[in-house]
């Protein structure tokens, strides 16, 4: 079975502190996807890569970053963390596109993290 | 906007019953893909429909597929508490990204 892990289920940090989230997939996995979830707004693009050290900007890039320095490990940054990046964070891995387009995508349990 | 928008947003049926949600997209798409979500959990891959086909089976789950009107349906068919979640669909947006809607929440009640 494809496991996507993360590295905390809940997480509590200060307002400024710099702040990694990590994830990690056992499947050999080009893509690999970071997400945040908010109520009534699903779920949100922040990056994705789809190979080691190249990264792409989804939908809500600011005041995030990433790194991808090996194939299994994507990890989300966040420079100085705000109140508003509360949320639930959700990390992706899946096969790169297929002839169909892009195939399923394998999640971890999520990061719920609190900014106070 | 989403590209994918499901309705309704909440969905409470009595264990037995089907239940049907339905998504709508905006631009063509190459396949649609639907995920359930357990409550504060990650999601979990359903079943993909491609776009040249208009129904699959998984189950209890029927997908169909519309591109003309551009919309998606699930059945989950003698549903069971254990189906209570949330459920997305998600098609392929701009460039090489899924792009999700806000989902349907699902109550099964015994």
């Amino acid at each position: 079975d494809v496991k996507v892990t993360q590295s905390s289920r809940y997480l509590v940090k200060r307002t400024g502190e710099k702040v990694f989230l990590e994830c990690v997939q056992d499947m050999d996995h080009e893509n690999m996807f970071w997400y945040r979830q908010d109520p009534g707004l699903g779920l949100r693009l922040i990056y994705f890569s789809y190979d080691v050290k190249m990264k792409e900007k989804g939908d809500i890039p600011e005041g995030y970053s990433v790194s991808r320095e090996k194939k299994e490990r994507f990890s989300l940054i966040l420079e100085s963390a705000s109140t508003n990046q509360t949320s639930m964070y959700l990390c992706a891995s899946s096969t790169p596109l297929g002839t169909s387009g892009l195939n399923e995508q394998f999640f971890g349990p999520g990061t719920r993290l609190t900014v106070l | 906007s989403q590209q994918g928008e499901e309705d309704p947003q909440a969905l409470s049926i009595q264990e037995g019953e089907n239940a049907t949600m339905n998504c709508s997209y905006k631009t063509s798409i190459n396949n649609l893909q639907w995920y359930r979500q357990n409550s504060g959990r990650g999601l979990v891959h359903l079943i993909l429909i491609r776009s040249n086909e208009r129904e699959k089976h998984s189950g209890r789950l029927r997908v169909t597929l519309d591109t003309s009107k551009k919309s998606s349906s699930l059945l989950i068919t003698a549903s069971r508490a254990a189906d209570t979640a949330s459920y997305f669909c998600a098609t392929k947006g701009g460039g090489n990204k899924l792009t999700f809607g806000t989902g349907t929440q699902l109550k099964v009640e015994l």
